[in-house]
């Protein structure tokens, strides 16, 4: 049964750091993986989504890698902003059955001014 | 363009009231989800529906009911509230039919339902 795990479970650092979170997942055969964002009181909004046969995506000041071999995804931002503040959500498609997301339970992140 | 809207946002129910959760997304997407999202437990997938007049159970199923007889709206029901049902509920859909196939797992949010059952 796939499982996914996000460490650290919150991340508190000063505005303008560069930072990783960590996602891992048990089954290699994925479809894709993705990362999504939750502001407190509101909905998931998709960030990037990487194919199983990809190694990374990128989209402005975020940087997401895939190594299906290790089961790890990073999710990489860059100078972060008060405004990235929010908890951050891994989730991955099955290869067996990539109708549905098997979620992590997202890393809170404070980024402080 | 309005995406997933979910209604209501907040509602208080009393153990054994029924109820009803709207979403309604103006994608036409084929895929539809409800999810609910409790502390320490993440998100859990209630039932899904891969187009108008289908829908499937997901993880934790039991207790809800749900129905598809418009593309654009996905229902979920209660059938006789109990304290553990509640939680926050998200519905989502995804892919566009003429989309590609790679975007489907891309899902659109809305921005959720808190349900207290007392």
């Amino acid at each position: 049964k796939q499982e996914v795990t996000q460490i650290p479970a919150a991340l508190s650092v000063p505005e303008g750091e560069n930072l990783v979170l960590n996602c891992s997942f048990t089954d290699s055969a994925i479809y894709n993986l993705q990362w999504f964002r939750q502001d407190p009181g509101k909905g998931l909004t998709s960030l990037l989504l990487i194919q199983s046969s990809q190694r990374e995506q990128t989209s402005g000041r975020l940087n997401a890698s895939l190594d299906k071999s290790s089961g790890r995804s990073t999710l990489y931002i860059a100078a972060s902003q008060p405004g990235d503040s929010a908890t951050y959500l891994c989730a991955v498609a099955n290869a067996g059955n990539n109708r549905k997301l098997i979620w992590g339970l997202g890393t809170s992140l404070a980024v402080n001014p | 363009n309005a995406g997933v809207t979910q209604t209501p946002k907040f509602r208080v129910l009393k153990t054994g009231q029924s109820m009803t959760l709207l979403c309604a997304q103006d994608m036409n997407h084929e895929y539809m989800y409800w999810y609910r999202q409790d502390p320490g437990m993440g998100l859990r997938l209630i039932h899904y529906s891969v187009g108008e007049g289908t829908t499937a159970k997901g993880e934790v199923p039991d207790g809800y009911n749900v129905s598809r007889l418009k593309k654009q709206n996905f229902l979920l029901g209660l059938e006789s509230a109990a304290p553990s049902q509640t939680s926050v509920y998200f519905c989502a859909s995804s892919y566009p039919r003429l989309g590609s196939p790679l975007a489907k797992n891309i899902q659109y949010f809305g921005a959720g339902t808190r349900l207290s059952v007392l």
